[in-house]
């Protein structure tokens, strides 16, 4: 089946600084995924942060970006300078189409910004 | 922007009883999307629905489990007999015309099974 691996449940960063959230997946499907990243403010429900269809490319939002790299099977996460608002939790996740469409997602990563 | 709503938010029931789980999707979206999270425990994917029939349903999906979307009213979630493991938060999800790519979901309902 497909997996996705988050390693770090939780990181504090320090606002200002750069942050690095780590994502890899594993897929059986004979296409290429399609690979996600949502986010869960407090309060709020889960919505989409940046999707990436095609490998090789990348995909930005809000000063967020992550490149779908197929050779190492990543999708990680960074921002070159965090603020406080960015406290949040953040998923990964793999979108494959198959008799409809499926999110796999990793188990999450609660990052906090220290202001 | 576009809103999944989900009715109830918590809901707390004895086992065996039934269940049903409300969702209302974006208005014009015509997939529908259940997702299973027990606590500590990643999202799940649980089954997806479109033109009045599920397409796709994982292993989680049992038997006692049913979605309906009769007349464009809400899209459910029946639990028909309710057992301890089905303790969780269930989210609904939904996409439009545009492509089944963006999931815009709800905030989930916290299913308690006593």
């Amino acid at each position: 089946g497909d997996s996705v691996t988050q390693t770090e449940g939780q990181v504090t960063v320090s606002e200002s600084k750069s942050l690095i959230i780590n994502c890899t997946y594993s897929t059986t499907s004979i296409a290429y995924p399609n690979l996600f990243w949502y986010v869960r403010y407090p309060g709020e429900g889960l919505q989409l942060l940046l999707k990436v269809i095609t490998a090789g490319q990348k995909g930005s939002s809000r000063g967020f970006e992550a490149t779908y790299n197929k050779e190492t099977t990543s999708f990680h996460l960074q921002k070159a300078s965090v603020q406080e608002s960015d406290s949040a939790v953040y998923y990964c996740a793999l979108g494959v189409l198959n008799m409809g469409y499926k999110l796999t997602f990793g188990t999450g990563t609660s990052l906090l910004v220290d202001p | 922007g576009p809103k999944v709503l989900q009715i109830p938010s918590h809901q707390i029931i004895d086992m065996g009883q039934m269940v049903t789980l409300n969702c209302d999707p974006v208005s014009n979206h015509l997939y529908f999307y259940w997702y299973k999270q027990i606590l500590g425990q990643q999202m799940e994917f649980l089954v997806n629905f479109y033109n009045g029939k599920v397409m796709e349903k994982s292993k989680l999906f049992k038997d006692q489990f049913s979605v309906e979307r009769p007349d464009g009213s809400y899209f459910t979630l029946k639990i028909q007999p309710t057992a301890l493991e089905d303790s969780a938060v269930y989210f609904c999800a939904s996409s439009g015309t545009g492509g089944a790519l963006e999931q815009y979901f709800g905030p989930g309902t916290r299913l308690t099974v006593l």
